[in-house]
């Protein structure tokens, strides 16, 4: 069975102080693996798409990578205006056109 | 452009009570999709749609209709409101089943 799972479930962190989030998958073969961000009271706001292992995509204080079993979104050097709940959605090649969420990852960064 | 709209924010039911969620976009996108997210679980599929006519049923779709008869529209109906359906719903849509999915605001509802 295809499952997502993502850790920690939360993250509090200094301004400036960087981390990484993980995002593990199980699925019998990976069609994409997607990053979203979600404010309170929001609906989930696109961050990143990766298809294949090895790959990485930045934009500004963000980089996401992939390997064969699990995505890292990174942080670095985080601001207040980056907590967040960090979502990663999975599809996969035996679940045409369902996509497959983790719990999610919420970040708190204080001043 | 609007992107993905979604009507009412919020709506309380009493158990029983039918409704319809409505959800929009002007994008053109064929994919469209409807989310439960509940404390604690993450999105969950409960129905979606390749195009205009042609529906299928997710994780959770139990209590739950769906139709499409154009491409902007996809309204999620419940024809018996419980308490187990008190969640946040979110509608998305995409070019196509594996592209990126746009999300819309969201419709908080509570079952009572």
């Amino acid at each position: 069975e295809d499952q997502v799972t993502q850790s920690p479930e939360a993250l509090r962190l200094q301004e400036g102080e960087s981390s990484s989030l993980n995002c593990s998958y199980t699925v019998s073969g990976l069609r994409g693996l997607f990053w979203y961000r979600q404010d309170p009271g929001k609906g989930p706001e696109f961050l990143f798409t990766l298809y294949s292992a090895g790959e990485e995509k930045e934009k500004e204080r963000l980089k996401a990578t992939l390997t064969k079993k699990e995505s890292f979104l990174h942080i670095t050097a985080p601001k207040p205006e980056d907590s967040a709940t960090y979502l990663c959605a999975v599809h996969a090649t035996d679940s045409w056109g369902k996509l497959q969420f983790g719990a999610g990852t919420q970040v708190v960064v204080t001043p | 452009n609007a992107g993905v709209t979604q009507t009412p924010k919020f709506q309380v039911l009493k158990t029983g009570q039918s409704m319809t969620l409505q959800c929009a976009q002007d994008m053109n996108h064929e994919y469209m999709s409807w989310y439960r997210q509940d404390p604690g679980m993450g999105l969950r599929l409960i129905h979606y749609s390749v195009g205009a006519g042609i529906t299928d049923q997710g994780e959770v779709p139990n209590g739950y209709n769906v139709s499409r008869s154009t491409t902007e529209d996809f309204p999620l109906r419940l024809l018996s409101a419980a308490p187990s359906q008190t969640s946040v719903y979110f509608c998305a849509s995409s070019w196509g089943p594996t592209d990126t999915q746009y999300f819309g605001p969201g419709t908080r509802l509570t079952v009572l």
